[in-house]
Parts: structure tokens; sequence; C-alpha cells
């Protein structure tokens, strides 16, 4: 059972910025957000995480509103091999649990 | 970021035989591995929780008899899938959670298809 919602399909241009939102309404005080994301046919891709501050690295930026009650993944500048399941997961820091939902389907196109 | 290899990539059996995947830690010691069952355009599902040394951990409704996890060291865990039906084939992933940064880290997959 998933504590997140995030839409099941969305398409960006390539070369343009891929936002992914993803609603974590029951999120705890001591909650992480995760990112992955899995490439057909191989192991998730872990891509960033972050507690209640917004988060950047080489991959993507994370903004998470300020009641924390969801958050976006930003790829700047989609490319192709950006295609993939991209899944969102709250999980506490040192918490064995990593459940994943649904994720979004996300299609870069040409 | 740390790796997790996983042995072998892709395997074909045939009904009625058993499987073994193993799933190794690289470069560190994982005393908690995670299997994962994942089935065509469908999400991950998390089967089960092997901690190095005891017993592993089931999640409700997978079978213990028959999927048999073995963590008998703090880097490979393996999956042995018993008596395996075409209704087993599916893609099996681990995952290993690095004790010092509780971060996890997956392997590539194994894909198993039974005959």
């Amino acid at each position: 059972d998933a504590k997140t919602t995030q839409p099941p399909s969305m398409d960006c241009a390539e070369g343009r910025a891929a936002n992914l939102p993803c609603n974590h309404s029951t999120i705890s005080g001591n909650e992480y957000v995760y990112w992955y994301r899995q490439i057909h046919s191989q192991g998730p891709q872990y891509i960033i995480h972050g507690l209640k501050n917004n988060e950047t690295n080489e991959m993507a930026s994370l903004i998470i509103t300020e009641d924390r009650k969801s958050s976006t993944l930003i790829l700047p500048h989609a490319t192709l091999r950006d295609t993939a399941v991209y899944y969102c997961i709250v999980r506490w820091y040192n918490n064995n649990d990593m459940r994943f939902g649904a994720g979004t389907r996300l299609t870069v196109k040409p | 970021g740390a790796v997790v290899s996983q042995h072998p990539s892709w395997v074909i059996c045939k009904s009625g035989t058993s499987v073994k995947i193993e799933c190794r830690s690289l470069d560190f010691q994982a005393t908690t591995m995670f299997w994962y069952r994942q089935f065509p355009k469908q999400s991950l599902m998390l089967m089960a929780t092997s901690n190095e040394g005891s017993k592993a951990t089931y999640e409700q409704g997978v079978e213990k008899d028959k999927f048999l996890i073995n963590h008998a060291s703090l880097t490979l865990s393996t999956l042995t899938v018993t008596s395996a039906h075409p209704e087993d084939s599916s893609f099996y992933i681990c995952s290993a959670r690095d004790p010092n940064s509780y971060e996890q880290y997956f392997g590539p997959g194994t894909r198993l298809t039974v005959t």
C-alpha cells in the first residue's frame, strides 16, 4: 500500500524540462521523499531524496512544498534516455522498507 | 554510488526444477538485503527482507517454502525458487542496504522464464 500518488504517464519534449508531481499527503515528520527511476528491464536507479528543503544534484532537482504534502521532480533538460518509469517513495530514513507504487511512465519524445 | 550485482542476469528453466539467484554487494557490507518481484507492466513488489545470519522475513502472500532466501554472509544473499512453475516467470530484483548510510542500492535484476 503505497503512500504516494503519481500520474500514470506523462510526455515531455526532448530538451525541455520534465516536471513529475507526487502527492504524499499523509507523510509524517520524519519521512523522507525518495525518487527512483527504472529504465526498461533494469533495476531501479536512485535519483534524489529530501526531507523538507529543495535538493539538487547532477541528475535532477526536487522541490518539496512547505507543508510537505507534495513534491515535484524536475529533470531540467530531458533526453530520450530519460524515458523510464519514475517512482516517488516516502520512508523513514533508517527504515528498512522501500515500497514502490505504480510510478509515472515518462516518455521523452524527439 | 554503491554497486549491487545479480547473477545470472537471465535464466530459463523447466517447470518443476529449482533455480538460484545470487545478489552481491560489491563495495559495502550489507546486513540487510531485499528481494522484489516485478511482473510485466507492474511495479516492484517486495517479497522478503533478508537479514544476515537470521531467517528472512516474508511479505504476506509470499510462500517461504517456495522462495528460499539465504543470507549467509554480509555481501551475499541468494533466492532459490523451488519447483518453479510458469507463473513464477518474472523479473527478480534485489537491493542491499548500506548500514552506514541507510541507503538502498538495487541490483540490475534477473529475468526468470519457466517453460
